[in-house]
């Protein structure tokens, strides 16, 4: 068990609607990051928040949507659903960076997301 | 941005034999280079990571390799066990990147018996 709480763990919706994942970093982590992983791919990261505010972002797309909450639990907003949004999303934090890089990240279990 | 290259995509071998992954970065920037493990359905675990002022780290059956002047960096896993079967990714951070990971896309590591 990695510290790192994703629910749901499985959802199926149907195309054109709206999802909410939602994530729990390690007691002690204020950085949370987003990653999606499609079938027969790799880790795409999408976005990182810490301690609140947006760090860094990736290929996110416009119709994704996210944002970190004082009790530093993050969200990820995925919107107007198409088939091809379907993917194990996964939440990862580590712990504070005083500066720089180089802290282990921690995985959650991940949302499995299928789109119909 | 960082581009990570990882070969090869699949890697089968013998119990008991030796693997290496390989991974490019285009970064000279980046400074940590850690190593995950997936198994299938599950979450990526760290298993082992280098960072820039080491050439060499081993842990067990594991090890890592980095060289910096040619911006590449192995994985070897010795006396492979039916076990160690997942796909392995690598990933390079920079430093000042905020901890922003970018992944290789992944060696499917098959241990045969």
């Amino acid at each position: 068990d990695s510290g790192v709480t994703q629910t749901p763990k499985h959802l199926i919706t149907a195309t054109g609607q709206r999802v909410t994942l939602r994530c729990s970093p390690r007691s002690g982590d204020l950085s949370v990051y987003w990653y999606q992983q499609s079938l027969d791919q790799g880790l795409q990261f999408l976005i990182q928040y810490y301690n609140g505010e947006e760090r860094a972002k990736g290929n996110i797309l416009e119709r994704f949507s996210a944002q970190q909450f004082p009790d530093l639990h993050s969200e990820l907003n995925l919107s107007s659903l198409e088939l091809g949004d379907s993917a194990l999303y996964f939440c990862a934090s580590s712990a504070p960076s005083g500066r720089g890089s180089g802290n282990t990240i921690y995985f959650g279990e991940g949302s499995w997301l299928t789109v119909v | 941005g960082e581009n990570v290259e990882q070969h090869p995509s699949t890697l089968s071998v013998q119990e008991g034999d030796s693997a290496v992954i390989k991974c490019t970065y285009s970064d000279s920037a980046s400074n940590y280079f850690p190593w995950y493990k997936q198994e299938l359905g599950k979450r990526p675990q760290l298993i082992i990571d280098i960072r820039s002022n080491v050439g060499e780290k081993k842990d067990q059956r594991i090890a890592v390799t980095l060289n910096k002047t040619a911006k590449h960096f192995s994985l070897h896993i010795t006396e492979t066990q039916p076990e160690d079967s997942a796909v392995y990714f690598c990933a390079a951070c920079p430093t000042g990147g905020g901890n922003k990971l970018t992944f290789g896309t992944g060696t499917q590591l098959k241990v045969e018996l």
